[in-house]
């Protein structure tokens, strides 16, 4: 089936510095990525659509300048940090869209997680 | 405005049946899926149902819809300790960036 590679799956980084977090579709092409953030006992929040050679689509309320996402090809997604801070710390996930089994069922593979630690 | 609502918590004995329950607010869902997530890892599609189906079974997992109660339910037949994870119900209304989940449930097998 699709698989979604996410890399590193631990960082921990000192305040003020930036981090890069990769995903990669292994083996289909993703055109759209989508990058979660996952607070301890939280659900998910959707931070940003990833869209292959074009500018991301942003969240309401996520930061475009601190939460950097290039999607370079069709089969990886970064997502860099800028200047992280304590209160970035967080498990970040991304995630492809796949196709499901009957048509317009699409589904959303996800990778590992990223979890991020800012000293 | 979505909202997916999931009880925190569930406990049951290796062997038995679990079911764990979602309620859903916005009544143009065209797919709700559960998905599993394991510690630390990333969340792993378990099933998925189509809004006008009533039923979907896939081994040891039946996913129940009531339409009308806005309601959303997975059980999952003989548990087993590997089954221990976050269950995580979503909603997707209109395009597939509209993906709304729940807060999880927390499952613990007891052997």
């Amino acid at each position: 089936g699709a698989v979604v590679s996410q890399h590193p799956s631990r960082v921990i980084c000192k305040s003020g510095t930036s981090v890069k977090i990769e995903c990669r579709s292994l083996d289909f092409q993703a055109t759209t990525m989508f990058w979660y953030r996952q607070f301890p006992k939280q659900s998910l929040m959707l931070m940003a659509t990833s869209n292959e050679g074009s500018k991301a689509t942003y969240e309401q309320g996520v930061e475009k300048d601190k939460f950097l996402i290039n999607h370079a090809s069709l089969t990886l997604s970064t997502l860099t940090v800028t200047s992280a801070h304590p209160e970035d710390s967080s498990f970040y996930i991304c995630s492809a869209r796949v196709r499901g089994d009957r048509a317009g069922a699409n589904v959303l593979t996800f990778g590992a997680g990223s979890r991020l630690t800012v000293l | 405005g979505e909202d997916v609502e999931q009880s925190l918590f569930l406990s049951v004995r290796e062997g038995d049946s679990s079911v764990i329950n979602c309620t859903y607010t916005d009544s143009s869902s065209t797919y709700l899926y559960w998905y599993k997530q394991e510690p630390g890892a990333g969340l792993q599609l378990l099933t998925y149902i189509f809004s006008n189906m009533d039923m979907k079974q896939d081994q040891r997992l039946t996913v129940l819809l009531n339409k009308k109660d806005k309601h959303l339910s997975l059980r999952i037949a003989d548990t087993q300790t590997g089954d221990s994870a976050i269950y995580f119900c979503a909603e997707r209304t209109g395009g597939y960036q509209k993906v709304t989940f729940g807060t999880g449930t927390k499952l613990q097998v007891i052997p």
